[in-house]
């Protein structure tokens, strides 16, 4: 089966405490995005990559990393200096170009504790 | 980014007609999108419509677009109960091929 998979599904840290993001794609897409969703504020972009080994800011990249060593992957770390990492966080992918329908993963629930 | 608005809540009676409303700022955007978001789950591309265009029809769903005015609506004829969830307006800009979301319209159907 094609698609895109997000883990885990649930994830709990304690405050000031790294934790990693899991997302692969299966579809041979090469633009891969990060979303953060928060209630009554629709989905923000932090970061996007259109291609291996590149990788730019979203809207709200404070806090956060991310690495494209691998097509498939693109994993995405919330650092301790994020300020309010508690959220829903979504993984995407599309084909590049003007047509970009965009792909998510069932997302995963981050909750800092 | 791009502002995208959306009502946030809709409440609409089983087999009636649900209406969606979208308003949008980039007179670039090339591609205008509808998602829908079940709880729990991520998003799943329900239609979109290009620019150029001012109507789509796809089964049940009817896309409305005023170039005009940049107002995008989509139409869900006999709604039913599967088709409560929260549903998202998108729009695609030309300049750097990114999305910008509305906060998304959480529709309720109520029997």
């Amino acid at each position: 089966d094609g698609g895109i998979t997000q883990s885990p599904k649930y994830l709990f840290r304690k405050e000031g405490q790294n934790v990693t993001l899991s997302c692969e794609q299966n579809l041979n897409h090469d633009a891969m995005y990060w979303y953060r969703q928060d209630p009554g504020q629709g989905l923000r972009l932090i970061y996007y990559s259109q291609i291996v080994n590149d990788f730019q800011k979203g809207d709200i990249a404070e806090g956060y990393s991310v690495s494209r060593e691998k097509k498939e992957s693109f994993p995405l770390t919330v650092t301790s200096a994020q300020k309010n990492p508690t959220a829903f966080y979504l993984c995407a992918s599309s084909t590049r170009g003007p047509y970009n329908e965009q792909f998510f993963g069932p997302g995963t629930r981050l909750t800092v504790l | 980014g791009e502002d995208v608005e959306q009502s946030l809540f809709l409440s609409v009676r089983e087999g009636d007609s649900s209406v969606i409303n979208c308003t949008y700022t980039d007179s670039s955007s090339t591609y205008l999108y509808w998602y829908k978001q079940e709880p729990g789950a991520g998003l799943q591309l329900l239609t979109y419509i290009f620019s150029n265009m001012d109507m789509k029809q796809d089964q049940r769903l009817t896309v409305l677009l005023n170039k005009k005015d940049k107002h995008l609506s989509l139409r869900i004829a006999d709604t039913q109960t599967g088709d409560s969830a929260i549903y998202f307006c998108a729009e695609l800009s030309s300049n750097d091929y990114k999305l910008s979301f509305g906060a998304g319209t959480t529709v309720t159907v109520r029997a």
